[in-house]
């Protein structure tokens, strides 16, 4: 009965690949985000995708691309990969933007070796 | 952007003891929240709490969004409550909209 959902919860791979992380969520939210907690645990969001609207944190590289197949699912897609892109990557959602409680999904540790 | 600024950083307890989180913010806000993430990295909500007093339990909160803060109270503390405390504010500009984080306040309860 999760609410958001995120897999896999572990990805190692080497520099230079190309991976994806999916997201689900099953609450009929509207909107839902993709955040990076790094090695100190700091949490910043990258994009926040809202009625087929995406919009990117400016300091996001364009390697990184979400797509979203439907309003449930937003998938994070990572491009030749490198070793910085090391992190915790979570998934969110909620109703709408700004006024709405965010929930989060368990988080995907990425390795990147 | 938006500084979200938490304290203490670190706090060490013993068993059921009485804590007091603070989360300053510089700008006006819509929607903050307050999450626990657990040992085992996962986010969870406390309140979300964009102004006034909420009780949870063993938790509350009160955000005086005029003076831009809030307080998280957790009293008679538990080992389960161990981990990182965070508060985040909703934030449009600098591209993505979405919650801005502070640093966290890493709090241990020991037995």
């Amino acid at each position: 009965d999760t609410a958001v959902s995120q897999t896999p919860k572990y990805l190692v791979t080497q520099m230079g690949n190309d991976k994806s992380i999916k997201c689900e969520q099953n609450l009929g939210h509207d909107t839902m985000y993709w955040y990076k907690q790094d090695s100190k645990k700091f949490l910043k969001i990258m994009f926040s995708y809202n009625n087929k609207e995406l919009i990117i944190n400016e300091t996001v590289p364009n390697r990184f691309s979400p797509k979203s197949p439907d309003k449930a699912h937003l998938n994070l897609h990572i491009n030749s990969l490198e070793l910085g892109d090391s992190a915790v990557y979570f998934c969110a959602s909620s109703l709408g933007l700004a006024d709405y409680e965010q929930y989060f999904g368990p988080g995907t540790r990425l390795t990147v070796t | 952007g938006i500084q979200v600024e938490q304290s203490p950083p670190d706090l060490i307890l013993q068993e059921g003891a009485n804590s007091t989180l603070r989360c300053n913010f510089s700008d006006s806000v819509n929607n903050l929240q307050w999450f626990h993430q657990n040992p085992w990295g996962q986010l969870i909500n406390l309140f979300y709490i964009p102004s006034g007093t909420k009780q949870n339990g063993r938790l509350s909160a009160t955000t005086v969004a005029t003076e831009r803060y809030s307080l998280l109270y957790i009293s008679s503390s538990q080992t389960t409550d161990s981990g990182v405390y965070f508060c985040a504010v909703f934030y449009s500009g600098g591209g993505a909209d979405g919650l801005t984080f502070g640093k966290g306040t890493h709090l241990i309860i020991q037995p």
